[in-house]
């Protein structure tokens, strides 16, 4: 079975610039998390959708923005990036939320680099 | 809220001694608990779970960890170190479906 894919994995933009980070969950996962990794540092918390709704949301400015489409895939987006954007960007999916103790499954990870 | 102390960003350890590696968390309600392992430009693996069942808990690769309440620690640990073990592990609490993780914990093992 495939895992949390994510695409693209590698990215370089400029400052100013608006990125789109793509994730597709585990097959009957329907609950996806997105964490930003700065180097050096655990992952921090951005968005949690399930069912086509955000569920939570972390400390990040309204420059970053998601959403979850019907089959469970989900979109993370940036605006006006700035060089503190640069980061390992992480999503996470898990199963049905009401019995789900937090266990997440991540994929491999989008790397951003600003310039 | 909660929150996830790991005590040591880098530990080193001979190849074929003890890991043991520190995490102790703060909630106002009983928690789960794991324990996830990343190594270089890859995501995060689950290594182990506590999910208030046994307080001892086995993972893969030979790691365990031991949830204690009155100390409010959850540390991992492995009786002997391979060199495949080398890799950055963070401590992470989930609390309602929200989950925080720690800083993480770089392990270095010298051959």
């Amino acid at each position: 079975d495939a895992g949390v894919t994510q695409s693209p994995t590698h990215l370089i933009k400029t400052r100013g610039q608006h990125v789109t980070l793509r994730c597709s969950p585990i097959s009957g996962h329907k609950s996806v998390s997105w964490y930003q990794q700065v180097l050096g540092q655990g992952p921090q918390f951005i968005f949690q959708y399930y069912e086509k709704e955000e569920r939570g949301r972390g400390n990040f400015p309204d420059r970053f923005s998601a959403r979850q489409f019907p089959n469970y895939s989900s979109e993370l987006n940036v605006n006006a990036l700035l060089l503190g954007d640069s980061a390992l960007y992480l999503c996470a999916s898990s199963p049905q939320i009401a019995a789900n103790t937090g266990e997440l499954f991540f994929g491999e990870g989008s790397r951003l680099t600003v310039l | 809220a909660q929150s996830v102390t790991q005590l040591g960003s880098h530990v080193s350890v001979s190849e074929g001694a003890l890991v043991l590696l520190r995490c102790n968390y703060s909630s106002s309600v009983p928690p789960y608990l794991f324990w996830y392992v990343q190594y270089p430009n890859q995501g995060l693996q689950l290594l182990l779970k506590y999910t208030s069942a046994a307080t001892l808990v086995k993972g893969i690769n030979g790691f365990e960890a031991e949830f204690k309440k009155s100390e409010t620690s959850f540390h991992l640990t492995k009786p002997s170190a391979h060199m495949s073990d080398a890799a950055e592990y963070f401590c992470a609490v989930s609390v309602y479906q929200k989950v925080t993780f720690g800083t993480g914990t770089k392990l270095q093992v010298i051959p």
